[in-house]
Protein backbone atom coordinates (compact mmCIF):
# COMPACT_ATOMS: atom_id res chain seq x y z
CA UNK A 1 0.00 0.00 0.00
CA UNK A 2 1.69 3.15 -1.26
CA UNK A 3 -0.77 5.37 0.84
CA UNK A 4 -0.63 7.45 3.58
CA UNK A 5 -0.44 5.13 6.91
CA UNK A 6 -0.20 6.62 10.60
CA UNK A 7 0.60 4.58 13.62
CA UNK A 8 -1.00 3.85 15.66
CA UNK A 9 -4.58 3.74 14.78
CA UNK A 10 -6.20 4.55 18.16
CA UNK A 11 -4.49 5.20 21.33
CA UNK A 12 -5.97 4.63 25.27
CA UNK A 13 -4.21 7.28 27.71
CA UNK A 14 -4.76 8.92 30.75
CA UNK A 15 -5.27 12.98 31.47
CA UNK A 16 -1.87 14.24 32.16
CA UNK A 17 0.31 11.22 30.11
CA UNK A 18 2.06 12.38 27.22
CA UNK A 19 1.36 10.70 23.20
CA UNK A 20 3.15 10.32 20.31
CA UNK A 21 1.79 9.52 16.75
CA UNK A 22 3.67 9.12 13.74
CA UNK A 23 2.49 9.73 9.84
CA UNK A 24 4.58 8.00 6.78
CA UNK A 25 3.68 9.90 3.55
CA UNK A 26 3.52 9.12 0.22
CA UNK A 27 7.17 9.09 -0.79
CA UNK A 28 7.72 11.60 -3.29
CA UNK A 29 5.49 14.25 -1.80
CA UNK A 30 7.18 17.21 0.07
CA UNK A 31 4.37 18.98 1.99
CA UNK A 32 2.50 17.06 4.96
CA UNK A 33 -0.53 18.48 6.93
CA UNK A 34 -1.84 17.63 10.27
CA UNK A 35 -5.76 18.08 11.05
CA UNK A 36 -7.79 17.03 14.03
CA UNK A 37 -11.34 15.62 13.84
CA UNK A 38 -13.80 15.72 16.37
CA UNK A 39 -17.22 13.88 16.35
CA UNK A 40 -19.48 15.45 13.45
CA UNK A 41 -16.93 17.86 12.38
CA UNK A 42 -15.26 18.30 9.60
CA UNK A 43 -11.51 17.97 9.94
CA UNK A 44 -9.47 21.41 11.56
CA UNK A 45 -5.98 22.62 10.42
CA UNK A 46 -2.97 22.05 12.84
CA UNK A 47 0.11 22.80 11.33
CA UNK A 48 2.01 21.67 7.91
CA UNK A 49 5.52 20.94 6.79
CA UNK A 50 7.05 21.46 3.60
CA UNK A 51 10.09 19.25 3.22
CA UNK A 52 11.28 19.49 6.97
CA UNK A 53 10.37 22.79 7.46
CA UNK A 54 7.44 23.59 9.58
CA UNK A 55 5.97 26.73 7.87
CA UNK A 56 2.85 27.14 10.02
CA UNK A 57 1.05 26.37 13.19
CA UNK A 58 -2.70 26.95 13.72
CA UNK A 59 -3.94 28.82 16.94
CA UNK A 60 -5.16 25.78 17.57
CA UNK A 61 -2.17 24.06 18.51
CA UNK A 62 -1.25 24.98 22.19
CA UNK A 63 2.40 24.81 23.14
CA UNK A 64 1.55 21.22 24.48
CA UNK A 65 1.70 20.00 21.08
CA UNK A 66 4.93 19.69 18.94
CA UNK A 67 5.37 18.52 15.96
CA UNK A 68 8.46 17.11 13.56
CA UNK A 69 9.27 16.07 10.12
CA UNK A 70 13.14 15.27 10.32
CA UNK A 71 14.88 14.22 6.93
CA UNK A 72 11.28 15.62 5.36
CA UNK A 73 9.86 12.16 5.50
CA UNK A 74 7.67 10.75 8.48
CA UNK A 75 6.59 13.17 10.72
CA UNK A 76 5.55 13.24 14.09
CA UNK A 77 3.04 15.21 16.48
CA UNK A 78 3.45 15.01 20.50
CA UNK A 79 1.20 16.17 22.84
CA UNK A 80 2.20 16.64 26.15
CA UNK A 81 0.35 16.54 29.45
CA UNK A 82 -3.05 15.38 27.42
CA UNK A 83 -6.45 16.86 28.53
CA UNK A 84 -9.83 15.13 27.96
CA UNK A 85 -10.42 17.99 25.15
CA UNK A 86 -7.58 16.66 23.41
CA UNK A 87 -9.61 13.24 22.53
CA UNK A 88 -10.43 13.52 18.62
CA UNK A 89 -9.08 12.12 15.44
CA UNK A 90 -5.87 12.93 14.15
CA UNK A 91 -5.37 12.75 10.90
CA UNK A 92 -2.41 13.45 8.14
CA UNK A 93 -2.25 14.10 5.04
CA UNK A 94 0.35 14.88 2.52
CA UNK A 95 0.02 16.51 -1.07
CA UNK A 96 2.67 17.36 -4.18
CA UNK A 97 1.21 20.50 -4.30
CA UNK A 98 -2.69 21.35 -3.54
CA UNK A 99 -4.43 18.11 -3.29
CA UNK A 100 -4.16 16.32 -0.26
CA UNK A 101 -4.15 12.65 0.61
CA UNK A 102 -5.44 11.71 3.91
CA UNK A 103 -4.53 8.85 6.08
CA UNK A 104 -6.75 6.15 8.11
CA UNK A 105 -5.75 8.51 11.20
CA UNK A 106 -5.10 8.30 14.92
CA UNK A 107 -7.89 8.15 17.67
CA UNK A 108 -6.94 9.68 20.93
CA UNK A 109 -9.10 8.71 23.67
CA UNK A 110 -7.66 10.40 26.80
CA UNK A 111 -9.66 9.45 30.02
CA UNK B 1 -8.82 33.66 7.64
CA UNK B 2 -10.94 31.45 5.19
CA UNK B 3 -15.02 30.08 6.43
CA UNK B 4 -16.26 27.91 4.85
CA UNK B 5 -19.82 27.27 5.37
CA UNK B 6 -21.87 24.03 3.81
CA UNK B 7 -25.63 23.26 3.19
CA UNK B 8 -27.66 21.33 4.26
CA UNK B 9 -26.20 19.11 7.23
CA UNK B 10 -28.74 15.99 6.56
CA UNK B 11 -29.63 15.19 3.01
CA UNK B 12 -32.09 11.82 2.29
CA UNK B 13 -32.55 10.89 -1.40
CA UNK B 14 -34.55 7.89 -2.98
CA UNK B 15 -31.98 5.76 -5.16
CA UNK B 16 -31.49 6.98 -8.08
CA UNK B 17 -32.66 10.66 -7.52
CA UNK B 18 -29.98 13.30 -7.30
CA UNK B 19 -28.39 14.94 -4.48
CA UNK B 20 -26.71 18.35 -4.26
CA UNK B 21 -24.43 19.98 -1.64
CA UNK B 22 -23.59 24.07 -1.57
CA UNK B 23 -20.74 25.06 0.22
CA UNK B 24 -19.96 28.95 0.57
CA UNK B 25 -16.34 30.52 1.21
CA UNK B 26 -15.31 33.89 2.70
CA UNK B 27 -12.04 34.14 1.54
CA UNK B 28 -11.79 35.45 -2.63
CA UNK B 29 -7.77 34.50 -2.75
CA UNK B 30 -8.53 30.63 -2.36
CA UNK B 31 -8.50 28.77 -5.63
CA UNK B 32 -8.20 25.51 -4.90
CA UNK B 33 -12.01 23.45 -3.94
CA UNK B 34 -11.65 19.52 -2.82
CA UNK B 35 -14.86 17.60 -2.24
CA UNK B 36 -14.33 14.48 0.34
CA UNK B 37 -16.28 11.29 1.53
CA UNK B 38 -16.77 9.88 4.70
CA UNK B 39 -17.17 6.85 5.33
CA UNK B 40 -17.54 5.89 9.66
CA UNK B 41 -14.61 4.79 10.66
CA UNK B 42 -12.58 5.36 7.45
CA UNK B 43 -10.84 8.19 6.21
CA UNK B 44 -11.43 11.21 3.77
CA UNK B 45 -11.07 10.13 0.49
CA UNK B 46 -11.36 12.63 -2.33
CA UNK B 47 -13.78 12.27 -4.58
CA UNK B 48 -13.39 15.42 -6.51
CA UNK B 49 -11.48 19.04 -6.82
CA UNK B 50 -11.71 21.91 -8.65
CA UNK B 51 -9.48 25.09 -9.40
CA UNK B 52 -10.55 28.72 -9.94
CA UNK B 53 -9.45 28.86 -13.61
CA UNK B 54 -12.68 26.30 -14.41
CA UNK B 55 -16.20 26.47 -14.00
CA UNK B 56 -17.46 23.16 -13.68
CA UNK B 57 -15.39 19.62 -13.73
CA UNK B 58 -17.52 16.07 -14.39
CA UNK B 59 -16.19 12.72 -13.26
CA UNK B 60 -19.01 10.16 -13.97
CA UNK B 61 -21.89 10.66 -12.09
CA UNK B 62 -20.30 13.16 -9.58
CA UNK B 63 -20.07 17.13 -10.88
CA UNK B 64 -18.76 19.80 -9.21
CA UNK B 65 -19.46 23.98 -10.02
CA UNK B 66 -17.75 26.76 -8.92
CA UNK B 67 -19.02 30.54 -8.93
CA UNK B 68 -16.02 32.57 -8.04
CA UNK B 69 -18.17 35.62 -8.16
CA UNK B 70 -20.60 34.52 -5.57
CA UNK B 71 -18.00 32.44 -3.85
CA UNK B 72 -19.90 29.34 -3.97
CA UNK B 73 -19.10 25.87 -5.04
CA UNK B 74 -21.29 22.64 -4.94
CA UNK B 75 -21.69 19.12 -5.24
CA UNK B 76 -24.07 17.28 -7.79
CA UNK B 77 -24.27 13.72 -7.74
CA UNK B 78 -27.03 11.53 -10.01
CA UNK B 79 -28.34 8.11 -9.76
CA UNK B 80 -27.45 7.96 -6.35
CA UNK B 81 -26.54 4.42 -5.06
CA UNK B 82 -26.64 2.96 -1.51
CA UNK B 83 -23.02 3.14 -1.40
CA UNK B 84 -23.45 6.76 -1.88
CA UNK B 85 -24.95 7.05 1.87
CA UNK B 86 -21.39 8.71 4.22
CA UNK B 87 -20.42 12.39 4.89
CA UNK B 88 -19.57 14.63 2.29
CA UNK B 89 -17.43 17.70 3.04
CA UNK B 90 -16.56 20.29 0.94
CA UNK B 91 -12.97 22.43 1.46
CA UNK B 92 -11.27 25.53 0.03
CA UNK B 93 -7.63 26.37 -0.02
CA UNK B 94 -5.44 28.99 -1.33
CA UNK B 95 -1.52 28.54 -2.47
CA UNK B 96 -0.62 31.61 -0.85
CA UNK B 97 -1.37 30.23 2.45
CA UNK B 98 0.46 26.88 1.78
CA UNK B 99 -3.24 25.14 0.70
CA UNK B 100 -4.08 24.45 3.84
CA UNK B 101 -7.29 23.39 4.02
CA UNK B 102 -10.31 24.53 5.30
CA UNK B 103 -13.74 22.49 5.71
CA UNK B 104 -17.36 23.17 5.95
CA UNK B 105 -19.12 21.62 8.66
CA UNK B 106 -20.10 18.40 6.28
CA UNK B 107 -23.34 17.13 4.87
CA UNK B 108 -24.77 13.41 6.18
CA UNK B 109 -26.12 11.54 2.94
CA UNK B 110 -28.47 9.02 3.10
CA UNK B 111 -29.33 6.76 -0.11
CA UNK B 112 -32.64 4.84 0.59
CA UNK B 113 -33.02 1.61 -1.72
Amino acid sequence: DTGVSQDPRHKITKRGQNVTFRCDPISEHNRLYWYRQTLGQGPEFLTYFQNEAQLEKSRLLSDRFSAERPKGSFSTLEIQRTEQGDSAMYLCASSPMDTQYFGPGTRLTVL
Amino acid sequence: GENVEQHPSTLSVQEGDSAVIKCTYSDSASNYFPWYKQELGKRPQLIIDIRSNVGEKKDQRIAVTLNKTAKHFSLHITETQPEDSAVYFCAASRAAAGNKLTFGGGTRVLVKP
